[in-house]
């Protein structure tokens, strides 16, 4: 059973440009969530969405939005990029979201602001 | 404010001895608390979970124990191996929450 994919695996960008991030969640699942792991802030949730609706975001500036497809496909977009922005993004998956049910990670995709 | 508190940073046990890794959290809705393995270049792969009706389970050589009146719970790993020497992640959830909050993690290292 294919895990989540996520794309591209390291992206290199300048700040003010903007970045789009994919992720094909795990056969079946249809929760998607966003996270952000930087060294000061650990693991931070984004947003989380289901059925093409966001259930629920994190403390996190408007430059960052996200959305969901039809086929449970995820992306998530940042503008105006800052150097804070440097970090590893992950996405993760599950049946339906919430409780009783792990959520399973990507890889994730490595940004790194110059 | 950190919900989820892992105090220890580091943890180094010698192979085939147990290693505990330790949690607390304040919020008392949380009610589905998970561990998590993290390697370098790598997401975070799911171990073990447990829900708040309970205060343990297992699986393998892994056990979750959960003490709810204390606010803290405990991840097992026994034997130890060196396959097992990586970052570990515990999390918390409630319901309608539809988002996990992640401690800061413990990096273990298993000594051959």
């Amino acid at each position: 059973k294919a895990g989540v994919t996520q794309t591209p695996r390291y992206l290199i960008k300048t700040r003010g440009q903007q970045v789009t991030l994919s992720c094909s969640p795990i056969s079946g699942h249809r929760s998607v969530s966003w996270y952000q792991q930087t060294p000061g802030q650990g693991l931070q949730f984004l947003f989380e969405y289901f059925s093409e609706t966001q259930r629920n975001k994190g403390n996190f500036p408007g430059r960052f939005s996200g959305r969901q497809f039809s086929n449970s496909r995820s992306e998530m977009n940042v503008s105006t990029l800052e150097l804070g922005d440097s970090a590893l993004y992950l996405c993760a998956s599950s049946f339906r979201g919430g409780s009783n049910q792990p959520q399973h990670f990507g890889d994730g995709t490595r940004l790194s602001i110059l | 404010d950190q919900q989820v508190k892992q105090n220890s940073p580091s943890l180094s046990v010698q192979e085939g001895r147990i290693s505990i890794l330790n949690c607390d959290y304040t919020n008392s809705m949380f009610d589905y608390f998970l561990w998590y393995k993290k390697y370098p270049a790598e997401g975070p792969t799911f171990l073990i979970s447990i829900s708040s009706i309970k205060d343990k389970n297992e699986d393998g050589r892994f056990t979750v124990f959960l003490n709810k009146s204390a606010k803290h719970l405990s991840l097992h790993i026994v034997p130890s191996q060196p396959g097992d020497s990586a970052v570990y992640f515990c999390a918390a959830t409630g319901v309608s929450s539809y988002k996990l909050i992640f401690g800061s993690g413990t990096r273990l290292l298993v000594r051959p």
